[in-house]
């Protein structure tokens, strides 16, 4: 069973909807999240990142995070055609997230 | 300030051979950590260095090792090549202390034939 698992999608969803990506953990060393954004042939984008419990926002994103229930998410208000990449969840035992481990990723379409 | 950059961008090896990847982290980084992302394994954590140590590792054969210079260069090197060595590999940089998330490059895609 992997430590991170990640709704594999893919989601395709209308310009404007509100996007909800989900990952669950079994690690409870696990303090610190992050969410990164990968078009193709390109490197992961960092999006958010967070080591406490509740919400963060930044702009359009929002990630939300529940030690208690060893799950986060990362919601995207009024999507557009250019937030269409694959997006990974990503977990550190450690602030210094030089060894993290990754979901395997969501891939979202937004369709104009 | 400019990204992480990666050398090359693309290799093409033969089975047997050894290959060596360039990574140049963020100016003012310390830790750069190395990552393999494949179709069917996705992201897998290699190694981490911080200040010219290995301060991480993951669990992949020793044919896989890095090392990083004063200066925070990082390379990787693949010793006696295999088709399941194909991937592309991936380099990110950290500060390396307190609150310090992954700042990735385009990674170089290897290709063993």
């Amino acid at each position: 069973q992997k430590e991170v698992e990640q709704d594999p999608g893919p989601l395709s969803v209308p310009e404007g909807a509100i996007v909800s990506l989900n990952c669950t953990y079994s690690n409870s060393a696990f303090q610190y999240f992050m969410w990164y954004r990968q078009y193709s042939r390109k490197g992961p984008e960092l999006l958010m990142y967070t080591y406490s419990s509740g919400n963060k926002e930044d702009g359009r994103f929002t990630a939300q995070v529940d030690k208690s229930s060893k799950y986060i998410s990362l919601f995207i208000r009024d999507s557009q055609p250019s937030d269409s990449a694959t997006y990974l969840c990503a977990m550190s035992a450690n602030t210094n997230a030089g060894k993290s481990t990754f979901g395997d990723g969501t891939t979202l379409t937004v369709k104009p | 300030k400019a990204g992480v950059t990666q050398t090359p961008r693309y290799l093409i090896k033969t089975r047997g051979q050894q290959v060596t990847l360039s990574c140049s982290p963020i100016s003012g980084h310390r830790s750069v950590s190395w990552y393999q992302q494949t179709p069917g394994q996705g992201l897998q954590f290699l190694f981490e260095y911080f200040s010219e140590t290995q301060r991480n590792k993951g669990n992949f054969p020793g044919r896989f090792s890095g090392r990083q210079f004063s200066n925070s260069r990082s390379e990787m090197n693949v010793s006696t090549l295999e088709l399941g060595d194909s991937a592309l590999y991936l380099c990110a940089s950290s500060t390396g202390q307190g609150s310090s998330p992954l700042h990735f490059g385009n990674g170089t895609r290897l290709t063993v034939t």
